[in-house]
């Protein structure tokens, strides 16, 4: 997994509560993804970051923010969960600038009730 | 969105046999790449293919590039139960070095005694 963990793994939450998902990796890239995947839909990307406080937005990012205080650390907050956000959560990094690769994290599964 | 379609969407095989599995996408690209992912697990990289490449194999696998039909296939010779997974295209678009990815809904490949 490159050193790349995810937490929560699991969580369960209720409609209306602020939820937020820890991507951690170990050796400083600067690179780093969310996304969520969901039946039928394959990937889609949230949000990524390219460094320290510089994140932008990706394909579907209604709902969510990220922030990327250290270079280990990406967060995704879901600022008030609805059940449409019930999905599996993956981060992912790449690991230097000419290299398209993206390594992957675990996951989170995120179910809202 | 120029996410990609796979095609088929599950395929069954006994172990010995091959698999073929086909990508298609909408817009220009950089490079596509192929990943891999088992079940409750995060994608692992298996091959990137270039825009100005027609071929690449990589042990058992083996990719092809049609830009002029915007279609890759993955061909995976003499299948054996641990292929079995779900298989995704993920495009590569030219948007300087953040290198987003769009993701095809993949094939789910399983590979019998």
């Amino acid at each position: 997994d490159a050193g790349i963990t995810q937490s929560p793994r699991h969580k369960v939450t209720e409609t209306g509560t602020p939820v937020t998902l820890r991507c951690h990796q170990t050796e400083n890239h600067r690179y780093m993804y969310w996304y969520r995947q969901d039946p039928g839909h394959g990937l889609r990307l949230i949000h990524y970051s390219y460094g320290v406080k510089d994140t932008d937005k990706g394909e579907v990012s209604d709902g969510y923010s990220v922030s990327r205080s250290k270079t280990e650390d990406f967060l995704l907050t879901l600022e008030s969960a609805t059940s449409s956000q019930t999905s599996v959560y993956f981060c992912a990094i790449k690991e230097v600038d000419n290299q398209e690769t993206q390594y992957f994290g675990p996951g989170t599964r995120l179910l809202v009730l | 969105s120029q996410q990609g379609e796979e095609d088929p969407q599950a395929l069954s095989i006994q172990e010995g046999e091959n698999a073929t599995m086909n990508c298609s996408y909408k817009t220009s690209i950089n490079n596509l790449q192929w990943y891999r992912q088992n079940s409750g697990r995060g994608l692992v990289h298996l091959i990137l293919i270039r825009s100005n490449e027609r071929e690449k194999h990589s042990g058992r696998l083996r990719v092809t590039l049609d830009t002029s039909k915007k279609s890759s296939s993955l061909l995976i010779t003499a299948s054996r139960a641990a292929d079995t997974a779900s298989y995704f295209c993920a495009t590569a678009a030219n948007t300087g070095t953040a290198s987003k990815l769009t993701f095809g809904t993949g094939t789910r490949l399983q590979v019998t005694l």
